[in-house]
Formats: structure tokens, C-alpha cells, sequence
């Protein structure tokens, strides 16, 4: 089955750093990912749509200069986090949509940020 | 637009409990509809789905079926067991490439032994 990958799975950085945050499809190509992000008890809220070669698609509220996301080839997007702050510690999830199967969005394993 | 709401939870049961779970959404045209599980600590992990009206998803003993009159998606299993222990999301999907799921809130289940 399809499988997407995030890496890494749990990072504690400090207070004004930035965070990379990579999403893989592992055997398929995916021409769209998506970032989400789930607070505690919460269900997820979705960041930003990112086709592959093209600027992603945030949605409304979310600061696109906060969080960069790159999807520079199909199987491959990354979330970076400019400057986090501890408002930013939540989890974080990214979905692929194989290219074959538009109606199916499959789910990465999710990246814990904890910012001190 | 597009939405799903599920029943609050959370939903506490025993052992061998018949459970079901509420969904219901609002979409324009035909939707595909799914529930992911999510384990604590854990991503999404997709438990059954079904494309068009009338379809039954099954897997691991839950089911749900697609029913387009009543616009409902509900989930049901005849016996949990306390390893179901998680967090469950309906969710739809327009069929449109590049738009994402659209999820419910989430339903706590808990079961203890």
C-alpha cells in the first residue's frame, strides 16, 4: 500500500529557530501533499495545499512566512518553520494524494514540535 | 461548503459493546466518504472507505455504509475490544484534485475491560 514517511518524528527546538519538517511518498508520486496541524484533542486543521512545482496554497489565518513549504519533486515537501515560538509546538501531519487515486489522501505518521 | 459533523464524544464502552458513531455530512455532488483511526501519540491511518452511494466499507470488524438519502456515514462494529481504543474522524473528499479531506472533530472512544 502507499506509504508516506515524515521526518523527523518528535524535535524540541528553542524559541527563535527554524524547524524542517520533511514528508516523503515512499512508492508512489504524489502531485499534491498537504500540511495539517492537530492540537491537543482537536481534530486537524488543514495548513496548506502544495502541488509540485508551484507555490503552495495556505489557508486563510495561516502565515505563509512562518511556515515555508517546498515541494520540489513528487514525492517530497517540507514544512519549515521560521522562528518558532511555543504558541507553534503542536503536532503535525502531512498527507499525499497519489497521482491514480485523486478521491484518497494517505497520511504520514505526524511530527511532534515541542518549542522551548 | 463542504462539512461533516460527528456525534461528541467521547464514547465510553465495556468490553464486547455493540458501537456506533454518527456521521453525517452536507457536499455538493458525490463525495467519497472515509473514517481514519488515529492510535495515541500516532498519524492517520485510514480504516474504511466507500466512493458512492449505497457502498458498505468494512475493515477489522467495523463497517459503514453510504447512505446518500440521509446523507449519514456511520460507523459501527459489533463487539470492540480494548485495543479499538482511539480516536476516530469521518471525513469526506470532493473527488477534485488538489482539494483536501475535509474532517469531522473527531470521537473519543474509549474500552475498558
Amino acid at each position: 500500500g502507499a506509504v508516506v514517511s515524515q521526518h523527523p518524528s518528535r524535535v524540541i527546538c528553542k524559541s527563535g529557530t527554524s524547524v524542517k519538517i520533511e514528508c516523503r511518498s515512499l512508492d508512489f508520486q504524489a502531485t499534491t501533499m498537504f500540511w495539517y496541524r492537530q492540537f491537543p484533542k482537536q481534530s486537524l486543521m488543514l495548513m496548506a495545499t502544495s502541488n509540485e512545482g508551484s507555490k503552495a496554497t495556505y489557508e486563510q489565518g495561516v502565515e505563509k512566512d512562518k511556515f515555508l513549504i517546498n515541494h520540489a519533486s513528487l514525492t517530497l515537501s517540507t514544512l519549515t518553520v521560521t522562528s518558532a515560538h511555543p504558541e507553534d509546538s503542536s503536532f503535525y501531519i502531512c498527507s499525499a494524494r497519489d497521482r491514480r487515486a485523486i478521491y484518497e489522501q494517505y497520511f504520514g505518521p505526524g511530527t511532534r514540535l515541542t518549542v522551548t | 461548503g463542504n462539512s461533516v459533523t460527528q456525534m461528541e464524544g467521547p464514547v465510553t464502552l465495556s468490553e464486547e459493546a455493540f458501537l456506533t458513531i454518527n456521521c453525517t455530512y452536507t457536499a455538493t455532488g458525490y463525495p467519497s466518504l472515509f473514517w481514519y483511526v488515529q492510535y495515541p501519540g500516532e498519524g492517520l491511518q485510514l480504516l474504511l472507505k466507500a466512493t458512492k452511494a449505497d457502498d458498505k466499507g468494512s475493515n477489522k470488524g467495523f463497517e459503514a455504509t453510504y447512505r446518500k438519502e440521509t446523507t449519514s456515514f456511520h460507523l459501527e462494529k459489533g463487539s470492540v475490544q480494548v485495543s479499538d481504543s482511539a480516536v476516530y474522524f469521518c471525513a469526506l473528499s470532493d473527488g477534485q484534485a488538489g482539494t483536501a479531506l475535509i474532517f469531522g472533530k473527531g470521537t473519543t472512544l474509549s474500552v475498558s475491560s
